[in-house]
């Protein structure tokens, strides 16, 4: 089955910075990754997802980049702001299912 | 947008009792529907996916037998913890997709054993 890895499992920066998680999977049947960010207590909401056929995306100060051929995909959060601290985490779906696989999240914090 | 309902938001039970937890979607059909457990400061695990009008599918280490999963109709699916211990204290987490959506999820359910 699908395994997915997400790195760092914590991470700081200073409000204004920019933040960057990473994740790679092994299922190359896998083609369609969303991020999801989660308050404590909270459901996931999708912030941003990408599809094999698409090599980045954007969405305001939200970016994701996906490399088929190393089977890794990356969260971009510019001009980071303290109501961005939340855990992430990416996901992977094989081919024609919604089946998804969560890496094992990143708790952002935004210092001011 | 496609909504999904998660009922009760929160549950305390004794251990050795059943909790029934319903996750519904409102404005759209979802012949599958997917159930998480996420343990804290953990990601989310996939259980079962629920499939309308058949056998739910478990995942591997899942008591089909102790989470019981019935998906009645296009718009509900229930997961049922029998006989529950302190270990499955977790949030339980549903999600359903319509056809042009991305994956909702609910609100989660906040299971305690005592």
């Amino acid at each position: 089955g699908e395994n997915v890895e997400q790195h760092p499992s914590t991470l700081s920066v200073q409000e204004g910075d920019s933040a960057v998680i990473k994740c790679t999977y092994s299922d190359s049947a896998s083609n369609y990754f969303p991020w999801y960010k989660q308050e404590l207590g909270k459901r996931p909401q999708l912030i941003i997802d990408i599809r094999s056929n698409v090599g980045e995306k954007k969405d305001q100060r939200i970016a994701v980049t996906l490399n088929k051929t190393a089977k890794h995909f990356s969260l971009h959060i510019t001009e980071t702001q303290p109501e961005d601290s939340a855990v992430y985490f990416c996901a992977a779906s094989p081919r024609g299912g919604n089946k998804l696989t969560f890496g094992t999240g990143t708790q952002l914090k935004v210092e001011l | 947008g496609a909504v999904v309902s998660q009922h009760p938001s929160w549950v305390i039970c004794k251990s050795g009792t059943s909790v029934k937890i319903e996750c519904r979607s409102l404005d759209f059909q979802a012949t599958t529907m997917f159930w998480y457990r996420q343990f804290p400061k953990q990601s989310l695990m996939l259980m079962a996916t629920s499939n309308e009008g058949s056998k739910a599918t478990y995942e591997q280490g899942v008591e089909k037998d102790k989470f019981l999963i019935n998906h009645a109709s296009l718009t509900l699916s229930t997961l049922t913890v029998t006989s529950a211990h302190p270990e499955d204290s977790s949030f339980y987490i549903c999600s359903a997709q319509d056809r042009v959506s991305p994956l909702h999820f609910g609100n989660g359910t906040r299971l305690t054993v005592t």
